[in-house]
């Protein structure tokens, strides 16, 4: 079956502007998580959602924001993009929420602002 | 001020070795641990998982071991190849209540390198 889908694999934007990142999960799974990594900070935790509402998130700004879709399919929002934003940002799916289940990754959208 | 970047733990083995791989963590809520394995342009791949009721657990070359007395995990990979070289993050899942229930907590990952 076919695994986590996230378009699109690359992204330029500049300073200010605004990006939209999408997340198609594994057929079946009701849980994306999204994830930040940088060389800097690692693998960091952004939100993650389930059944369209946000059930958990981490330690970032309110200009990084998420949904998610009756089919499951989500998208991660940063407005205002900072230098700061330039990232590998991972999307996970798995078949529930919370501890014991196992995450699927996809490549991830690697996100440039110049 | 200056950003540094993570200094990645690295380990090179030659083809045939063993490796193990060895992970620290904090959180005593942590219930569920997993090994990822990211190779160059692509995401973390899962390798194997285990539970805090256990101590070990056996998959198709790696174990896992964790030592719950220490906070300590770690990856043992049976006669390593070259298509084991990657960075391998450890990864727990905290059963605290509140926002952080199910949420993955990376470790900073280790560069491991295989040499024919």
């Amino acid at each position: 079956k076919a695994g986590v889908t996230q378009t699109p694999r690359y992204l330029i934007k500049t300073r200010g502007q605004q990006v939209t990142l999408s997340c198609s999960p594994i057929s079946g799974h009701r849980s994306v998580s999204w994830y930040q990594q940088t060389p800097g900070q690692g693998l960091q935790f952004l939100f993650e959602y389930f059944s369209e509402t946000q059930r958990n998130k981490g330690n970032f700004p309110g200009r990084f924001s998420g949904r998610q879709f009756s089919n499951s399919r989500s998208e991660m929002n940063v407005s205002t993009l900072e230098l700061g934003d330039s990232a590998l940002y991972l999307c996970a799916s798995s078949l529930a929420w919370g501890s014991g289940t196992e995450a699927f990754f996809g490549q991830g959208t690697r996100l440039t602002v110049v | 001020g200056e950003s540094v970047g993570l200094h990645l733990p690295t380990l090179s083995v030659q083809e045939g070795d063993n490796s193990i791989i060895n992970c620290a963590y904090s959180n005593s809520a942590s219930d569920y641990f997993i090994w990822y394995k990211q190779e160059s342009g692509k995401g973390p791949q899962f390798i194997i998982d285990i539970r805090s009721n256990m101590d070990k657990r056996q998959g198709q070359r790696v174990t896992v071991l964790l030592n719950k007395t220490v906070k300590h995990l770690s990856l043992q990979i049976a006669a390593t190849q070259p298509g084991d070289s990657a960075v391998y993050f450890c990864a727990h899942v905290s059963n605290a209540g509140g926002t952080s229930y199910g949420k993955l907590t990376f470790g900073q990952g280790t560069i491991l390198t295989v040499h024919p």
